[in-house]
């Protein structure tokens, strides 16, 4: 059975980076059917997609977020990486990974996911 | 403000039906498959619906949906107090800058 599991401090300063790992256990993250994505939600908000990235490193990120985003994949490790720079409090949010469903159409589901990690930007 | 729009809240009493809107355009449900996630309170989202209306295993088939140009329905029968919860619908944008959107949520009140 598929599980993934978010890593990382709860608590960044304004104006610095946040860093997250997702660890993925019981399957492959170098399978060719998938990507691996990153989703947040504010505090009482919906759901806002981050990125995704394949087991080559190919990735998708939010346009708003782009100049901002940087996702990594260790595939000796199962694991892959968010890294958000110049948070201010408008990035605390509980952030999800989970794997991404890919066809030849594009990116389609969500499936599962991790059960979250809240970050906390404040000084 | 989210590209796909949903209503911010339904309810209906137990053992009735529900449906839920998520309204997009061409670039995003128009030519993309619409999945459908279930969060309840306090917990991550869990897939629901996938490919326009597929169901996981181990989803009952009180859950369905369905697209129809630029919209999607998610359907709910036999209601119950367990079903409350907050329900999304997300697809690909296939527009320049392709990326993933999600509706703004739909709250599901089980009287």
């Amino acid at each position: 059975q598929l599980q993934l599991q978010e890593s990382g401090p709860g608590l960044v300063k304004p104006s610095e980076t946040l860093s997250l790992t997702c660890t993925v256990s019981g399957g492959s993250i170098s399978s060719s059917s998938y990507y691996w994505g990153w989703i947040r939600q504010p505090p009482g908000k919906g759901l806002e997609w981050i990125g995704s990235i394949y087991y080559s490193g190919s990735t998708y990120y939010n346009p708003s977020l782009k100049s901002r985003v940087t996702i990594s994949v260790d595939t000796s490790k199962n694991q892959f990486s968010l890294k958000l720079s110049s948070v201010t409090a408008a990035d605390t949010a509980v952030y999800y990974c989970a794997r991404h469903d890919r066809d030849a159409t594009g990116l389609n589901w969500f499936d599962p996911w991790g059960q979250g990690t809240l970050v906390t930007v404040s000084s | 403000q989210s590209v796909l729009t949903q209503p911010p809240s339904v309810s209906a009493a137990p053992g009735q039906k529900v449906t839920i809107s998520c309204s997009g355009s061409s670039s995003n449900i128009g030519n993309n498959y619409v999945s459908w996630y279930q969060q309840l309170p306090g917990t991550a989202p869990k897939l629901l619906i996938y490919d326009n209306n597929k169901r996981p295993s181990g989803i009952p088939d009180r859950f369905s949906g369905s697209k129809s140009g630029t919209s999607a329905t998610l359907g709910i029968t036999g209601l119950q107090t367990g079903d409350e919860a907050d329900y999304y619908c997300g697809t690909w944008d296939s527009s320049l800058s392709a990326h993933v959107v999600f509706g703004g949520g739909t709250k599901l009140t089980v009287l």
